[in-house]
């Protein structure tokens, strides 16, 4: 399988607990999304890689988030002292090039539960 | 911030009859893209259109770009039960590359 691969597709933590999602983007490409999405909503931009660089992070992002692409390559999304709130499906997007942003490629997402 | 709103939030119809879905941000978009996510998953591209008015077309999927680039409409022609799913528009603000998604618009087909 050569798609966007993020694990695990579930994670259940109590409150207060902190979780780790990591995403293996296609090898080729660039760029690499992170988007959060709750029921009946879009995908809400959280940050993006080019290459190992972390060019764009969203305000809405608490410092309780941190996301690293230590190689270019795979990406991890941390979230510290979970909260109920942070509930949601995280996506993650890869796409080629160095252009103008172009096809976004996603993974199956990880599911989140905050007990 | 930017916003990207999307209008009908919600649309049933009857399979065979046509669809259209608006969409609209509050500032000049250097690209839009579409993308269709089906219940239970993850968004999948469907086209990407670049210039002032252009209009593309996927067999019975047309896709249209405004003359002011804040604008984009997906009409689909006679729906099947396949095009069952939430369509979303998304695009990156001139001179950026995070694309801001819309608010979608989620598409029920009546057999």
């Amino acid at each position: 399988d050569t798609g966007v691969s993020q694990n695990p597709r579930h994670k259940i933590t109590k409150r207060g607990q902190n979780v780790t999602f990591r995403c293996d983007p296609i090898s080729e490409h660039n760029r690499l999304y992170w988007y959060r999405q709750t029921l009946g909503q879009g995908p809400e931009f959280l940050t993006y890689f080019q290459n190992e660089a972390q060019l764009e992070k969203s305000r809405l992002l608490s410092d309780r988030f941190s996301a690293e692409r230590p190689k270019g390559s795979f990406s991890t999304l941390e979230i510290q002292r979970t909260e109920q709130g942070d509930s949601a499906m995280y996506l993650c997007a890869s796409s080629p090039g160095t252009g103008m942003a172009g096809e976004l490629f996603f993974g199956e997402g990880s599911r989140l539960t905050v007990l | 911030g930017q916003q990207v709103m999307q209008i009908p939030q919600y649309q049933h119809v009857q399979e065979g009859e046509d669809f259209t879905t608006y969409c609209n941000s509050s500032t000049t978009l250097s690209n839009i893209q579409w993308y269709k996510q089906r219940p239970g998953g993850h968004p999948v591209f469907l086209i990407q259109l670049v210039k002032s008015g252009e209009v593309k077309k996927q067999k019975r999927l047309t896709f249209q770009f405004g003359e002011a680039k804040k604008n984009s409409s997906l009409h689909i022609t006679a729906t099947q039960t396949t095009d069952v799913g939430t369509y979303f528009c998304a695009g990156p603000k001139t001179g950026a590359n995070n694309l801001f998604f819309g608010t979608g618009t989620r598409l029920t087909v009546i057999p």
